[in-house]
């Protein structure tokens, strides 16, 4: 399988604050996507992104797509109670989809 | 997007035994996939399912342990077979459809 590295494993962050969690594989990415996974749920499609640099915006998400194509990053401006989970990268590679190791998220009101 | 469905939702079975995981999809899908998960820790890619052929493993996951069938294109099964404690786990079943992954609700196996 494929190795990707996600940091940090854990974030606690006060509600309001901000969240970043970083992807990173050592071979270039022909795509990446981002997962969101609640305690006790499945893991729910967030985003792709293909292009390198490419920047993506969904509300207070905010995803990037590293110019070389071997990082990406999800940053979370003023988390809310409700972005509580694991949040996953994975890598597009042979027609499969690896995922990274995850950052999970906890929020305190 | 693809709902997708898996029975049993859980189970708890012997040492020795074998469990078979059915997935459905609600709509045709070309690809679809099996994953491990076991709690608090990534998603492990097991194979690939193909339909009307073999499925493709991912390294460390032999055939004989997890037989795979894909009869069509939005039914698989999975089978854990002669289970050990260490098979304990989530098992996912995932389909692609239109460039999203959507995954099932899991089977929470306990083996004793």
């Amino acid at each position: 399988g494929q190795q990707v590295m996600q940091i940090p494993q854990y974030q606690h962050v006060q509600e309001g604050e901000d969240f970043t969690t970083y992807c990173n594989s050592s071979t270039t990415l022909s795509n990446i996507q981002w997962y969101k996974q609640r305690p006790g749920g499945h893991p729910v499609f967030l985003i792709q992104l293909v292009k390198s640099g490419e920047v993506k915006k969904q509300k207070r998400l905010t995803f990037q797509f590293g110019e070389a194509k071997k990082n990406s990053s999800l940053h979370i401006t003023a988390t809310q109670t409700t972005d509580v989970g694991t949040y996953f990268c994975a890598l597009y590679n042979f027609n499969k989809f690896y995922f990274g190791s995850g950052t999970k998220l906890n929020v305190k009101p | 997007s693809a709902v997708i469905s898996q029975k049993p939702s859980r189970d708890i079975c012997q040492r020795g035994t074998s469990l078979t995981i059915q997935c459905q999809v609600d709509s045709q899908v070309t690809m679809m996939f099996w994953y491990r998960q076991q709690p608090g820790q990534s998603l492990t890619l097991i194979a690939t399912a193909n339909q009307g052929s073999e499925a493709t493993y991912e390294s460390g996951f032999v055939i004989d342990k997890f037989p795979i069938s894909r009869p069509n294109l939005t039914f698989s099964t999975l089978t854990v077979s002669n289970m050990s404690p260490e098979d304990s786990s989530i098992y996912l079943c995932s389909a692609r459809h239109r460039n999203e992954q959507f995954f099932g609700p899991g089977t929470r196996l306990t083996v004793l």
